[in-house]
């Protein structure tokens, strides 16, 4: 059973660095989503992908934040200049069609020192 | 932004008890799912319901889509030690993202 998969589990990184995250969603889903998520709160939508298309920012996406899909299989996150604030689990999911159940990753958890 | 209401925030039961959470919105939903999450996974899809007043179960889980459309509850019947864990309803408002918007979650303590 091939779930979504997220690398890396853990990112320890100084403050203002940049750092890059990746998603491999589940085949042939077309609707890749990435999420964040605080201590003791729900995940939060950040953005997501039809196939290669993004189709929608949260406002919760700063200029800093830029994700990609650019062959509409895997994606990746980058946050540049990291802030303590960018402390979070950040989550990926994936489900096959519109309105359609979304499937999670284990995350990656991000600390910034 | 949209927000949910998930109630309790936690609850302690014995073993073999029967427990209920449920989730308000102030606007009406097209969609609500029930997820739980395990400290350091991610959440896991429980039952998922498009129309209102379907009631889907899973094995000991039942949820139900209220017929307002802003609304959910989730029920555990006879609860066993892995139930314990935090879940979290979640939806799509009408006219609203993609995206699924998030409750707090209700944290289920099992005490043997």
């Amino acid at each position: 059973d091939t779930g979504v998969s997220q690398d890396p589990r853990h990112k320890i990184t100084k403050r203002g660095q940049n750092v890059t995250f990746r998603c491999d969603p589940i085949s042939e889903h077309n609707r890749l989503y990435w999420y964040r998520q605080t201590l003791g709160q729900g995940p939060e939508f950040l953005t997501y992908f039809q196939n290669e298309a993004q189709l929608e920012k949260s406002r919760l996406l700063s200029d800093r934040f830029s994700a990609e899909r650019p062959k509409g299989s895997f994606s990746t996150l980058e946050i540049q200049r990291t802030e303590q604030g960018d402390s979070a689990m950040y989550l990926c999911a994936s489900s096959l069609q519109d309105l359609g159940p979304q499937h999670f990753g284990d995350g990656t958890r991000l600390s910034i020192l | 932004g949209q927000q949910l209401n998930q109630s309790p925030q936690s609850m302690f039961i014995q073993e073999g008890e029967d427990v209920s959470m449920n989730c308000t919105s102030s606007s009406i939903f097209n969609t609500w799912l029930w997820y739980k999450q395990d400290p350091g996974e991610g959440p896991v899809l429980l039952i998922a319901l498009y129309k209102a007043g379907e009631l889907t179960s899973n094995g000991r889980l039942t949820a139900q889509f209220g017929i307002t459309r802003k609304d959910s509850f989730l029920n555990i019947s006879a609860s066993i030690p892995s139930d314990v864990g935090i879940y979290f309803c979640a939806g799509r408002p009408v006219g609203g993202a993609d995206g699924l918007t998030f409750g707090k979650g209700t944290h289920l303590i099992i005490q043997p």
